[in-house]
């Protein structure tokens, strides 16, 4: 089974508009970590922002929050007012501990296209 | 300023060379990690290290092998056991026992020709 499933090959918005990325993930570890990063044409990735599972408050970093649903194991990137510049491949990731190790594993990615 | 860097940036190897990929961090992490990205698809992870002197097999570690002798350094080898290298690698490190952020590299292109 996958452990970050992102069901998005791609997305288009409209610039100024809100868009939501979706992602839902798979784990028994009560204790993890989600992340998203967003990743240029360059190549280099660009972390955004973190939630961790026992945080109460969704986390929310400038334009961007994620929306996190535990009983649902969804994790979903909200992009508000996007801009041109916003155009990139996201990635969602999540972090467990496996035998003792920290492990992340990342999704398949959205590639978001904004129009102006 | 603190950082990850990775060389060479393009790497070009005959089919059948062992090559191997750099991966130096400053930021004091005991954690290491090397993913491979081919076109279009998201990171999948070969070999991670939380400490000096050990490291652990991720999801596609076959062809694959490394050494974590410095906390700073995490060296990549892809061996000509490696069916298909041609891919995009990055190397990503952070801090032990942290939830934050992984650190990423800019990332080497390694094309077999």
């Amino acid at each position: 089974a996958q452990k970050i499933t992102q069901t998005q090959p791609g997305m288009f918005v409209q610039e100024k508009e809100a868009v939501t990325l979706d992602c839902t993930y798979d784990t028994s570890d009560p204790s993890y970590g989600l992340f998203w990063y967003k990743q240029p044409s360059s190549g280099e990735m660009i972390f955004l922002i973190y939630q961790g599972s026992y945080d109460q408050q969704n986390a929310t970093e400038g334009r961007y929050s994620l929306n996190f649903q535990k009983a649902r194991k969804s994790a979903n990137l909200v992009i508000s007012a996007s801009q041109l510049g916003d155009s990139a491949m996201y990635f969602c990731a999540m972090r467990e501990v496996s035998g003792g190790y920290q492990k992340v594993t990342f999704g398949t990615g959205t590639k978001l296209q904004v129009i102006p | 300023d603190g950082g990850i860097t990775q060389s060479p940036k393009y790497l070009f190897r005959k089919e059948g060379q062992n090559v191997t990929l750099s991966c130096e961090q400053n930021l004091n992490h005991d954690a290491m990690y090397w993913y491979r990205q081919d076109p279009g698809q998201g990171l999948r992870l070969i070999y991670y290290s939380q400490i000096v002197n050990d490291f652990q097999k991720g999801d596609i570690a076959e062809g694959y092998s490394v050494s974590r002798e410095k906390k700073e350094s995490f060296p990549l080898t892809v061996t000509s056991a490696q069916k298909n290298p041609t891919a995009f690698y990055l190397c990503a490190s952070t801090r032990r026992g942290s939830y934050n952020e992984q650190f990423f590299g800019p990332g080497t292109r390694l094309t077999v020709l």
